[in-house]
């Protein structure tokens, strides 16, 4: 049972390159949230989907794109990476208005930006 | 919009005394409420919810979390840490209107011996 997995786990980028991470779940979850976390400021959030082919802003979605065209895919995409971009990654997932409305996350993808 | 304000960053604790990491939130609908666990260098696991029915949830690892709604709060508790509780936690709420998953800053624990 894989729950989350998050592709790549660690990435080191020129300013100005692109890139896409990849989440996948397998639960059949409807939910899925891209978080950024950096020190002292917890997790914020980035862009979420509530379904396939549907995504929302987050809190700070500046500088990236999402895609859901799969349920069980959300890709979070750098056009054109920045410094302010270093942090690291955390992919989740969810199935609202069950008893498992809880979050399940991804490992995390360490990104640097230079 | 929902908040989320974690009131300590770091709280320091000798091993088997108790510790309290306060949690409050502010949301204009209904809310379930999350507390979650980051170990170093690894990803988030949860210790326990509050979804409905009583106020005062158990969770894994001896954690228990009460939730106030008159205080908005959902502070967690452990009576008696271990040099393993060390670790960052995080409160977090979700508004049942559009199921956004927000967190607060985090409270980093650090038990010593």
């Amino acid at each position: 049972n894989a729950g989350v997995t998050q592709t790549p786990k660690f990435r080191v980028l020129k300013t100005g390159q692109s890139m896409t991470l990849l989440c996948a779940q397998d639960m059949n979850h409807e939910y899925m949230y891209w978080y950024r976390q950096d020190p002292g400021m917890g997790l914020r959030l980035i862009h979420y989907s509530v379904g396939e082919g549907t995504t929302a802003k987050g809190e700070v979605p500046d500088g990236y794109n999402v895609s859901r065209l799969k349920k069980q895919n959300f890709l979070l995409g750098l056009e054109s990476a920045a410094p302010s971009q270093t942090s690291v990654y955390f992919c989740a997932s969810s199935l609202p208005g069950t008893g498992r409305t809880e979050a399940f996350f991804g490992q995390g993808t360490r990104l640097t930006v230079v | 919009a929902q908040s989320v304000t974690q009131l300590d960053s770091q709280v320091p604790v000798f091993e088997e005394a108790p510790v309290e990491l306060r949690c409050n939130y502010s949301s204009s609908v209904s809310v379930y409420l999350f507390w979650y666990v980051q170990y170093p260098n690894q990803g988030l696991q949860l210790l326990l919810k509050y979804l409905s029915g009583s106020t005062l949830v158990k969770g894994i690892n001896g954690f228990e979390a009460e939730f106030n709604k008159s205080q908005t709060s959902f502070h967690l508790r452990k009576p008696s840490v271990h040099i393993s509780d060390t670790a960052e936690y995080f409160c977090a709420v979700i508004s049942v209107n559009d199921y956004k998953l927000s967190f607060g800053a985090g409270t980093t624990v650090t038990v010593r011996a």
